[in-house]
């Protein structure tokens, strides 16, 4: 599987967008990218997925480059309720669940 | 919407004992794993399984064992338990190769070895 780097950490305030990039140079042909959020004392949750181009939800875009080597999740307008760990995983399509978490991005929201 | 439960938030152990983790999916989903979280480690996987009765090591299975016995539950048991293992537990499940990528995790047990 394709070891992603992200950043430590990130400060936003309120009403910014913030831009997380996620550098996966190994990605294969069968790979997805894939974004979870994770809440104190809570389990991961799933926000984003895609292959290539860009993607959106109800909760964030993820831009997906020609050459797929890196990811970038955006989240429009964040406010408080958006502070948490952002993880960027590579999954295989028949690997059905043993993904690589990393350390994941702490984003902090302030006023 | 699916729902992943696990018995505990929280639990405190002795050195030695013998724990068991519960965790419940309502979905049918044929896969469930086991993660522990530790500060600046991210999730690590203990085991996962993949039909009932079935089960494939982690990455760090060492201590620990499975049970899947029906297809919703899976279980964790830490044989001898010792403070090493002192950790947040994460179970989550897949409904196979449906959605590869997401997974359903549940709220987490918070185990302390003392």
């Amino acid at each position: 599987l394709a070891k992603t780097t992200q950043p430590i950490s990130m400060d936003s305030y309120e009403g910014q967008e913030v831009n997380i990039t996620c550098s996966h140079n190994n990605i294969a042909t069968n790979d997805y990218i894939t974004w979870y959020q994770q809440f104190p004392s809570q389990g991961p949750r799933f926000i984003i997925q895609g292959y290539k181009t860009k993607v959106t939800n109800e909760v964030a875009s993820l831009f997906i480059p020609a050459d797929r080597k890196s990811s970038t999740l955006s989240l429009p307008r964040v406010s408080l309720s958006d502070t948490a760990v952002y993880y960027c995983l590579v999954v295989r399509t028949d690997s059905w669940g043993k993904f690589q978490f990393g350390a994941g991005t702490q984003v902090v929201v302030t006023p | 919407d699916v729902k992943v439960t696990q018995s505990s938030r929280y639990l405190v152990k002795r050195t030695g004992e013998k724990v068991f983790l519960e965790c419940v999916q309502d979905m049918d989903h044929e896969n469930m794993f086991w993660y522990r979280q530790d500060p600046g480690l991210g999730l690590r996987l203990i085991y996962f399984s993949y039909d009932v009765k079935m089960k494939e090591k982690g990455d760090i299975p060492e201590g620990y064992s499975v049970s899947r016995e029906k297809k919703e539950r899976f279980s964790l048991i830490l044989e001898s338990a010792s403070t090493n293992q002192t950790s947040m537990y994460l179970c989550a499940s897949t409904p196979g190769t449906a959605n590869p990528g997401r997974e359903y995790f549940g709220p987490g047990t918070r185990l302390t070895v003392t």
